[in-house]
């Protein structure tokens, strides 16, 4: 079955800390692993996808497909980094659906 | 770059009635796209996924004599929520799948949802 697991709903972290938002996931076959973001009263829009390998805003994501996780990073947090990140798989051919986590809210404190 | 829309933004009706949600995509075309539900702080549940010129494809659990999905031409897909009833108020959001162009292979376009509230 396919899953994806964010296990923190909530990451407070201080600006200019390094930042890590946590995700895992099941899947049978070679999976395609999303980041979107969804800024306060803004749409959901991507930030990131694992076969780009493009760093966006100064978060990157690498594959790990050993233990299946693509972690979210950032080396320093700015306050604009505060939103609701979620980990997205999807099947990777065609016109399949994304099957999204629970999401982490990310808090950058001032 | 690709924008996805939907209308109405906020709807608000009674029980019983039927409200139609329209997702459009602006500058591309999409032959398929997805409707979402969000509940309050919790994740994106698909509900169906929408092909163009053909039947949905409903995810279990998801009735499709209550939530009718309608994708009549590449950039539009509708979904009329028929009969509402307050536990259908929801955060409804759809997607459009990009297939190239402006919208990127296989990179979802989300539209900025609805916020249907039954009283």
């Amino acid at each position: 079955a396919q899953r994806v697991t964010q296990p923190e709903k909530l990451l407070s972290v201080f600006k200019g800390a390094p930042v890590e938002l946590k995700c895992n996931y099941s899947y049978s076959g070679s999976p395609e692993l999303f980041w979107y973001v969804q800024y306060s009263r803004q749409r959901l829009q991507l930030l990131l996808r694992h076969i780009s390998r493009e760093s966006i805003k100064g978060f990157t994501a690498d594959l790990n497909k050993g233990e299946t996780s693509f972690h979210l990073k950032k080396p320093f947090a700015q306050e604009e980094d505060s939103a609701m990140y979620y980990c997205a798989l999807s099947g990777g051919s065609g016109n399949t659906p994304l099957v999204f986590g629970k999401g982490t809210r990310l808090s950058v404190i001032a | 770059g690709a924008v996805v829309s939907q209308h109405p933004s906020r709807v608000i009706c009674k029980s019983g009635t039927s409200v139609k949600i329209e997702c459009r995509s602006l500058d591309f075309q999409a032959t398929t796209m997805f409707w979402y539900r969000q509940f309050p702080k919790k994740s994106l549940m698909l509900m169906a996924t929408s092909n163009e010129g053909s039947k949905a494809t409903y995810e279990q659990g998801v009735e499709k004599d209550k939530f009718l999905i309608n994708h009549a031409s590449l950039t539009l897909s509708t979904l009329t929520v028929t009969s509402a009833h307050p536990e259908d108020s929801s955060f409804y959001i759809c997607s459009a799948l990009g297939t190239g162009g402006l919208a990127s292979y296989n990179e979802q376009f989300f539209g900025p949802g609805t916020r249907l509230t039954v009283l």
